[in-house]
């Protein structure tokens, strides 16, 4: 049974740029999130999919967004990017069903902005 | 917006010790998660609570949720090098599963 996975580890861009990072989820999840974890601190919530839709956003400008597939997978674009996106971005999955709302994590992926 | 207050930042400790940590919160949340983070992996959930005043254990960790729904405390009995790891709170509101995460406390444990 696969847990979270996420591609690529790592990465390194340039400002300006832009960069998808996926995710696919544990097997029978449909729900998605997506987090931004600055170095030495704890992750922040950017938005979640349910149905290929965005169902929650937290505080995070238009320059991230995102798209879930019909197989529950997913992407996080961010556009225009600063130094300041530089972190780890971790996506969750979880099962809407699921009244715990418990969230399994993949391992992230590190995105350096030179 | 809501923030967690995550006590203390980081804790050398020596094998076998007890370790507490806490959270607290200027919101209520209705749940609280707490997790452990090891360098280059995502956080994995150590214990959930659901009701204000549980007490709950998995193994050597306790957890409780605080009777005002604003606090909660993590507990791990006689520690062992393989506790080493940043430890982080979370709380989740009826606002869908979106969690809000403390800054984490960094665990390092002296064999």
């Amino acid at each position: 049974d696969a847990g979270v996975t996420q591609s690529p580890t790592h990465l390194i861009k340039t400002r300006g740029q832009q960069v998808t990072l996926r995710c696919s989820p544990k097997s029978g999840h449909d729900t998605v999130s997506w987090y931004q974890q600055a170095l030495g601190q704890g992750p922040q919530f950017i938005f979640q999919y349910y149905e290929e839709e965005e169902r929650q956003r937290g505080n995070f400008p238009d320059r991230f967004s995102g798209h879930q597939f019909p197989n529950y997978s997913s992407e996080l674009n961010v556009n225009a990017l600063l130094l300041g996106d530089s972190a780890l971005y971790l996506c969750a999955s979880s099962l809407v069903r699921d009244l715990s709302g418990e969230l399994f994590f993949g391992e992230g992926s590190r995105l350096t902005v030179l | 917006g809501q923030q967690l207050n995550q006590s203390p930042q980081s804790m050398f400790i020596q094998e076998g010790e007890d370790v507490s940590m806490n959270c607290t919160s200027s919101s209520i949340f209705n749940t609280w998660l707490w997790y452990k983070q090891d360098p280059g992996e995502g956080p994995v959930l150590l214990i959930a609570l659901y009701k204000a005043g549980e007490l709950t254990s998995n193994g050597r960790l306790t957890a409780q949720f605080g009777i005002t729904r604003k606090d909660s405390f993590l507990n791990i009995s006689a520690s062992i090098p393989s506790d080493v790891g940043i430890y982080f709170c979370a709380g989740r509101n009826n606002a869908g599963n979106m969690l809000t995460f403390g800054g984490g406390t960094r665990l390092m444990v002296k064999p």
